[in-house]
C-alpha cells in the first residue's frame, strides 16, 4: 500500500537554526511529489513540486532535495513567519489522479 | 490567474441536519477537482475527485456525497451529517494536464454537534 510518512511531527527551532524535515515514501513508481504549508485554519500553500531522483527546488529560506525513497525540505536560517505545518505529498503512477499525504511536521520557529 | 473559492468559511451544524459546501475555481477550464477531509493531527483524507462534468469517484465510503454541476464547481453534501463529520474540509483544484500540482481552497471549518 502506497504511504507517505514525514517527521518529525514536531520541530521548535531558534530563529537562525537551520534543520530538515524528512518526507519518506513508499509508492509503485513516482509521479510527482509536492511540498506544501499551511497556516492554521487555513488551505495548504504550494510550495514545490520534485519529479525524480537528484532532483533541487529552493525558494528563499527552503530547498527540497528528492531522492529514491524520501524528500527532505531544508530550510536555513528559518525566522518567526516560517513557522507553519509542512506537508508533503506523492502522486504514484498506477494510482492516476489521486494524492497520498502525509500528517505534516509542525514548525516553531521562536524568536 | 486561477483562484478557488470555498463557502462558507465555517459552519455548525446539528446531529441529522443536511450539509451542502460549495467549491468554485476561477481562470482555468476543465480542472481536475478534488474534497479533502482534514481531522486534527491526521493528514489529508481524499473524499472525492471529479475529472469533469458528472464525474465523480469517491474514495471512502460515508454518508457523504459529491457533484460537479458545472466545469468550475464542485458541492460537497450529506442528508444527515454525523458527529463523525466534524472537520476541515478542503477543495482543491488541479489542471487536466500532465503532472500539475494541486492548490487549495481556503477551506471550511464545519462543526457537528
Amino acid at each position: 500500500e502506497d504511504q507517505v510518512t514525514q517527521s518529525p511531527e514536531a520541530l521548535r527551532l531558534q530563529e537562525g537554526e537551520s534543520s530538515s524535515l524528512n518526507c519518506s515514501y513508499t509508492v509503485s513508481g513516482l509521479r510527482g511529489l509536492f511540498w506544501y504549508r499551511q497556516d492554521p485554519g487555513k488551505g495548504p500553500e504550494f510550495l514545490f513540486t520534485l519529479y525524480s531522483a537528484g532532483e533541487e527546488k529552493e525558494k528563499e529560506r527552503l530547498k527540497a532535495t528528492l531522492t529514491k525513497k524520501e524528500s527532505f525540505l531544508h530550510i536555513t536560517a528559518p525566522k518567526p513567519e516560517d513557522s507553519a505545518t509542512y506537508l508533503c505529498a506523492v502522486q504514484a503512477w498506477n494510482t492516476g489522479n489521486q494524492f497520498y499525504f502525509g500528517t505534516g511536521t509542525s514548525l516553531t520557529v521562536i524568536p | 490567474s486561477q483562484t478557488i473559492h470555498q463557502w462558507p468559511a465555517t459552519l455548525v451544524q446539528p446531529v441529522g441536519s443536511p450539509l451542502s459546501l460549495e467549491c468554485t475555481v476561477e481562470g482555468t477550464s476543465n480542472p481536475n477537482l478534488y474534497w479533502y477531509r482534514q481531522a486534527a493531527g491526521r493528514g489529508l483524507q481524499l473524499l472525492f475527485y471529479s475529472v469533469g462534468i458528472g464525474q465523480i469517484s469517491s474514495e471512502v465510503p460515508q454518508n457523504l456525497s459529491a457533484s460537479r454541476p458545472q466545469d468550475r464547481q464542485f458541492i460537497l453534501s450529506s442528508k444527515k451529517l454525523l458527529l463523525s463529520d466534524s472537520g476541515f474540509y478542503l477543495c482543491a483544484w488541479r489542471g487536466a494536464g500532465y503532472n500539475n500540482e494541486q492548490f487549495f481552497g481556503p477551506g471550511t471549518r464545519l462543526t457537528v454537534l
